[in-house]
């Protein structure tokens, strides 16, 4: 079992949706969690990042920590097609190795 | 400013041979490294710098994999006598090394063994 599941879709809904993508984890230290786009043939790039449990929103999207179910979301509000792109969800333990540790990604594609 | 860079950034290798990847970080950044994106796969990590000393290199595969950066800036990542298996793309990403911060990630090297 990998440390990190991700269900990798793909997902495919229409434009002014709201997505939501979802990640466990089986490594009770993780504490920092983050979820990266990542467009096709491009290096992924950090959308948001939550410190423990809690929630925390930026603009359309919002990301929830759930510790204690070793869960975590993202949710895309008013989806657009510009949102089309593979979503990973990644977490690090705090101190120690600053490596992150991925999910498998999400594909998501928003219709017009 | 610019951001991370990698060359080259399409690979193509016979099996057997060795390849070169070089990372260019943002300017200032201290932390460096350099993770496996199989197809369809998220990445997995490989081993991070912090300046020219390697501080964990637990994800390499195997010993053909070899990673350095000898000034603190500019790492090359290298794979001795390729085979199949190693066909992905190779990130690159840099952060300022301090506390949480980001790791901002080059367009990666896509590497094909043949």
């Amino acid at each position: 079992q990998k440390e990190v599941e991700q269900d990798p879709g793909p997902l495919s809904v229409p434009e002014g949706a709201i997505v939501s993508l979802n990640c466990t984890y089986s490594n009770s230290a993780f504490q920092y969690f983050m979820w990266y786009r990542q467009y096709s043939r491009k290096g992924p790039e950090l959308l948001m990042y939550t410190y423990s449990s809690g929630n925390k929103e930026d603009g359309r999207f919002t990301a929830q920590v759930d510790k204690s179910s070793k869960y975590i979301s993202l949710f895309i509000r008013d989806s657009q097609p510009s949102d089309s792109a593979t979503y990973l969800c990644a977490m690090r333990i705090e101190g120690g190795s600053e490596k992150l540790v991925f999910g498998k990604g999400t594909k998501l594609t928003v219709n017009p | 400013g610019a951001g991370v860079s990698q060359s080259p950034r399409y690979k193509v290798a016979k099996r057997g041979q060795d390849v070169a990847l070089r990372c260019d970080p943002i300017s200032g950044h201290v932390s460096l490294f350099w993770y496996q994106q199989a197809l369809g796969q998220g990445p997995e990590f490989l081993t991070y710098f912090q300046n020219e000393a390697q501080l964990d290199k637990s994800g390499l595969p195997s010993d053909r994999f070899f990673a350095e950066r000898p000034e603190g800036s500019v790492s090359t990542l290298k794979i001795q006598r390729t085979q199949q298996e190693d066909s992905a793309v190779y990130l690159c990403a840099s952060s300022t090394g301090q506390g949480l911060d980001t790791q901002y990630f080059g367009p990666g090297t896509r590497l094909t063994v043949l």
